[in-house]
């Protein structure tokens, strides 16, 4: 079963601007997690998130998370068509070790 | 250095038929995760293992089989073959159960 659901499903912008991807998750979770996968390709992991943390940043991404409504953003400032891919958010359920359990995911296109 | 390496990339079977597929996780990472990708989907959990003991199942059918040896590579095997286990199958290695994982570039399975 899913846990995380993505919101939008697909999203299409333009080169430089900025793209804010939702996640919402139904149990307590030990921490959440993003990932990007290439057409059909490996899964890159890009940032990670403890349930006790508000707010991460790396590189252009930030990362937020709000435990009392269960969901999470992705934010990719000043994109790039090379972020053009699939976006996931994953969740590590409380005392599920690193078991984690993905969402359907976002078609991002950034058009040049 | 090499990150997660799994073979073979791609393979077709026909239903019925039996598969195994093979996963070297990063030198160093004691446990491996197998992932089942079905197109359109995000990733479903199907076993980790760590030190060479199963630490966790998902929801998959007996016929879902893995199995961890002393370098800490491992093989997933799928006996009984469905139409709907064609799929991307990924591994993920990790130095701990609660780690970072790093996934490799799957294995693509069409069962015909």
């Amino acid at each position: 079963s899913q846990q995380g659901e993505e919101d939008p499903q697909a999203l299409s912008i333009q080169e430089g601007e900025n793209a804010t991807m939702n996640c919402s998750y139904k149990t307590s979770i030990n921490n959440l997690q993003w990932y990007r996968q290439n057409s059909g390709r490996g899964l890159v992991h890009l940032i990670l998130i403890r349930s006790n943390e508000r707010e991460k940043h790396s590189g252009r991404l930030r990362v937020t998370l709000d435990t009392s409504k269960k969901s999470s953003s992705l934010l990719i400032t000043a994109s790039r068509a090379a972020d053009t891919a699939s976006y996931f958010c994953a969740t590590v359920p409380t005392g599920a070790n690193s078991k984690l359990t993905f969402g359907k995911g976002i078609t991002l296109s950034v058009r040049p | 250095d090499a990150g997660v390496t799994q073979s073979p990339t791609h393979l077709i079977k026909t239903r019925g038929q039996q598969v195994t597929l093979r996963c070297s996780p990063i030198s160093g990472h004691k446990s491996v995760s197998w992932y089942q990708q079905v197109l359109g989907q995000g990733p479903q959990f199907i076993f980790q293992y760590y030190e060479k003991e199963e630490r966790g199942r998902g929801n998959f059918p007996d016929r879902f089989s893995a199995r961890q040896f002393p370098n800490y590579s491992s093989e997933l095997n799928v006996n009984a073959l469905l139409l709907g286990d064609s799929a991307l199958y990924l591994c993920a290695s990790s130095l701990a159960p609660n780690g970072e994982l790093f996934f490799g570039e799957g294995s693509r399975l069409t069962v015909l």
